[in-house]
Order: structure tokens, then sequence, then C-alpha cells
């Protein structure tokens, strides 16, 4: 079974402070993406890195993939409070299942 | 385009009862794909689909069952409810599996 551990479970930050989220695994994936989800509404798509070291930007956030494809990292600089919400990383691996990690809650205070 | 659409939003089950969780998408992606959401454990994936007429189990298939007899529809069937199936149900379809484009969910809770 492919695991991917996300760390850390929960983040609160003052608005304007940076953000760095984990993705590890000790598996190798085809594909890493990146959900932001809110209450009651289902995971949206952020980004999929997809090569080795790769290196993705969306406004304020900063995706990599590690070089071996098992690790991925997302960084938010000068969080706002619109960042509040849960993250998910997720890994596409063998056949054609996408395994999620558990989560980062974000919450940004102004 | 509505996109994935689930329903209901919300239901109730006593111990034992079944009922089916519908999801459509009007995308014509061929996949689709079925998690439960639990406090501290992400998405876990139930069963999925790659095609109209194929599925297939994921990790915690075990009391579910599914079936896709059009591109457009994937229900879920919990056969006799238990209460470890409470849980927040979402609906996944994608194009490539590079991106999965979800529905808003169904907050299932089982008394």
């Amino acid at each position: 079974t492919q695991l991917l551990e996300q760390s850390p479970q929960f983040l609160s930050i003052q608005e304007g402070e940076n953000l760095t989220v984990y993705c590890n695994s000790s598996s190798v994936f085809s594909s890493l993406q990146w959900y932001r989800q809110e209450p009651g509404e289902g995971p949206v798509l952020l980004v999929t890195v997809v090569t080795g070291g790769e290196v993705k930007k969306l406004k304020r956030l900063t995706f990599q993939f590690g070089d071996a494809r098992k690790d991925s990292s997302l960084h938010i600089t000068a969080a706002q409070p619109g960042d509040t919400g849960l993250y998910l990383c997720a890994g596409a691996g063998h056949g054609n299942k996408l395994v999620f990690g558990a989560g980062t809650i974000l919450r940004v205070k102004s | 385009n509505a996109g994935v659409t689930q329903t209901p939003k919300f239901q109730v089950l006593k111990t034992g009862q079944s009922m089916t969780l519908q999801c459509a998408q009007d995308m014509n992606h061929e996949y689709m794909s079925w998690y439960r959401q639990d406090p501290g454990m992400g998405l876990r994936l139930i069963h999925y689909s790659v095609g109209a007429g194929i599925t297939d189990q994921g990790e915690v298939p075990n009391g579910y069952n599914v079936s896709r007899s059009t591109t457009e529809d994937f229900p879920l069937r919990l056969l006799s409810a238990a209460p470890s199936q409470t849980s927040v149900y979402f609906c996944a379809s994608s194009y490539s599996r590079l991106s999965y484009t979800f529905g808003s969910g169904t907050r299932l809770t089982v008394v």
C-alpha cells in the first residue's frame, strides 16, 4: 500500500507570514497533485507536478516535486486569511489509484 | 457545465438499511471514483471505474458496491449500513488522471 505522510496536521499563523506544507512517501508517484478544500465542499485542484525536480508557481503558492518523485512541498508566501482551508496532497501511484495524505488544516489570522 | 453532481447532500440511515448515493458527471470523463473522508484520515478510495462496464476495488471497499452502466453515472450502494460507515462521501471524475473534479459530497450518518 502506498502511503503519503503530510505535515504539519495543523497550522495557525498570522497574516503575512510564510509557511511550508510537506508531503512525503517511500513510494514513487507518477504525479503529485495538491488540492484545497473548504468546509462543506469537495477538494479543488491547485496544481499537478509530474517531473522530478519540477517547481510550479501559482501567485503566492510554490509547489515542488522531489527529484526522486517521492515527496513534494507547498510553500505559501505572505499568507492571507483567504488562504485558510484544508490542503491535501495526492499521489498517482500503482494502477489507477490516487492516494491522499491526511491533510493540513491552515488557519490564517488577520 | 454542472461538473460532478452528487445526491443527496445529507442522509441519515438506521443500522441495517440500504441506500444508493448518486454521482453524475457531464464532462465525458472515463475515470470515476468514490472516496470517503473521515477526520484526520484524508480521503480513502472505496471503488473506482476506468470506463463503462469496468469497476475495481480501492482501499476500503467492504460494505459498498458500485456499477458503471454509462459513462455519466457511477452510483455507490451501501448494502447494510453500519455506524462505521458514517462519513462524508465524495465522487470524483477525471479525463487524464492528472486532475480530478470532485462533487460537493454526501454527508451520511448511520445511527
